[in-house]
């Protein structure tokens, strides 16, 4: 398996660009989820789906942000109009139940820059 | 959700056996308790999980006391690539949160 996969893997844009960030999650898992890393506030959850509907979005920081899950292979996590406070990176993870905590597997992360 | 506490840094030498403290006086009845592991540049990686007593796998080993107010996950003969940020979370569903965790160096 490839394992989660994550696009971009570097993003470069200008205050006020909306971004787009991708990710696939391992084949047969049915839980995903979108973090946030920065020095300053650590490893942030901002958003958790199960069976492709969203559970919890109560770490999503503001309306600028949105996360999509159209099929149980595909999510995007954008960011319209983005900010410099926005820099971070950003993990998507995947895991195969949403009950008892499993093993959620990481992927690799898109470092976003915005300036 | 019940929170953690750990230490935010350690140091070790190359072939020691290393204990990393996690408290969490508030865990509930049904959570668990999971480590991850973080190295620069990747995203973190599970380690092992427990709910009571002890529990081994070919990574770590980890303690949890009868009342389970805290956890020590254990590294056997730790070696430089060992060098990374080790998280305690706590939690009986998907819906967990990281802490600061705690750095580990490992010195030749």
């Amino acid at each position: 398996d490839a394992g989660v996969i994550q696009s971009p893997r570097h993003e470069v844009t200008e205050m006020g660009q909306e971004v787009t960030l991708r990710c696939k999650p391992i084949s047969g898992h049915n839980s995903l989820f979108w973090y946030r890393q920065t020095m300053m506030r650590g490893l942030e959850l901002l958003i958790y789906f199960n069976n492709n509907v969203p559970i919890d979005d109560s770490g999503m920081p503001e309306d600028r942000f949105s996360a999509k899950m159209p099929n149980a292979s595909f999510s995007t996590l954008k960011i319209q109009p983005s900010e410099p406070r926005d820099s971070a990176v950003y993990f998507c993870a995947s895991t195969s139940s949403p009950g008892v905590p499993y093993e959620q597997y990481f992927g690799p992360g898109t470092r976003l820059t915005v300036t | 959700l019940a929170k953690t506490t750990q230490p935010i840094s350690m140091d070790s030498y190359e072939g020691q056996e290393v204990n990393i403290t996690c408290s969490h006086n508030n865990i509930a009845t049904n959570d668990y308790i999971t480590w991850y592991q973080q190295f620069p540049s990747q995203g973190p990686r599970f380690i092992i999980q427990g709910y009571k007593t002890k529990v081994t796998n070919e990574v770590a080993s980890l303690f949890i006391p009868a009342d389970r107010k805290s956890s020590t996950l254990s590294l056997p003969r730790v070696s430089l690539s060992d060098t990374a940020v080790y998280y305690c979370l706590v939690g009986n569903n998907n819906d967990m949160r990281f802490g600061a965790g705690t750095r580990l160096t490992v010195k030749p």
